[in-house]
């Protein structure tokens, strides 16, 4: 069973702080990565995409990947309230499927 | 169109009543997914579309959900006979891509299905 695993918190960090999400996944096999935030009663939307090992940088938003350890990370910097919802880990798997973790819930306190 | 939309976007029903959901892509994308995904859990897949053609549907989880594609744009995904346990939130999203079909997808905003 192929599995994507998130800490399903709630992680609660201090405005203005960095915000670190882990994710860790089975298949060694996986190629791509991806980190979705999901605000309450909406859809998910594409935060982040990370391909191969190291950092990947694009505003506030670190992606970090390590294949070797099977684990993807998020850190948000410069917490902001509105940052505060649901980031899902999505990973796509050697057989080309999608596999999302539960989601861990982010809220940042002004 | 701007982005992939759903419709309806709340659906009660009766046990044993069927349903239908509709899904309209984002315009050219080639590959179209349906998801569904309960409350406090990550979306689980129920099947892909490249085109009109139904290449995975090994997430339906029986034989009462079915889905189509049959001009390669416009989905939906038919539920016979609802059960309670069916009640979720049923997602599509889309991609411009054929490469697996699996890189960025771009989600509609979901039907919630409540089946009393």
């Amino acid at each position: 069973q192929k599995e994507v695993e998130q800490n399903s918190g709630p992680l609660s960090v201090p405005e203005g702080a960095i915000a670190s999400l882990n994710c860790t996944y089975s298949d060694r096999g996986s190629q791509s990565f991806f980190w979705y935030r999901q605000y309450s009663g909406k859809s998910p939307e594409l935060i982040m995409s990370i391909y191969s090992n190291g950092d990947k940088e694009d505003g506030r938003f670190t992606a970090q990947l390590n294949k070797a350890s099977q684990y993807v990370s998020l850190l948000i910097r410069d917490s902001q309230p509105s940052d505060s919802a649901t980031y899902l880990c999505a990973v796509r798997d050697s057989n080309y499927q999608l596999i999302w973790g539960a989601g861990t819930k982010l809220i940042i306190k002004p | 169109g701007a982005g992939v939309s759903q419709s309806p976007r709340y659906k009660v029903a009766k046990r044993g009543q069927d349903v239908a959901l509709r899904c309209d892509p984002i315009s050219g994308h080639v590959s179209l997914f349906w998801y569904q995904q309960a409350l406090g859990q990550g979306p689980e897949f129920l099947t892909y579309f490249q085109n009109e053609a139904q290449l995975d549907k090994s997430g339906l989880p029986s034989d009462r959900f079915f889905a189509e594609r049959p001009e390669g744009s416009v989905s939906t995904l038919k539920i016979q006979r609802t059960q309670q346990e069916d009640s979720a939130v049923y997602l599509c999203a889309s991609s411009h891509t054929t490469t697996g079909g699996w890189n960025e997808q771009f989600f509609g905003p979901g039907t919630r299905l409540t089946v009393l």
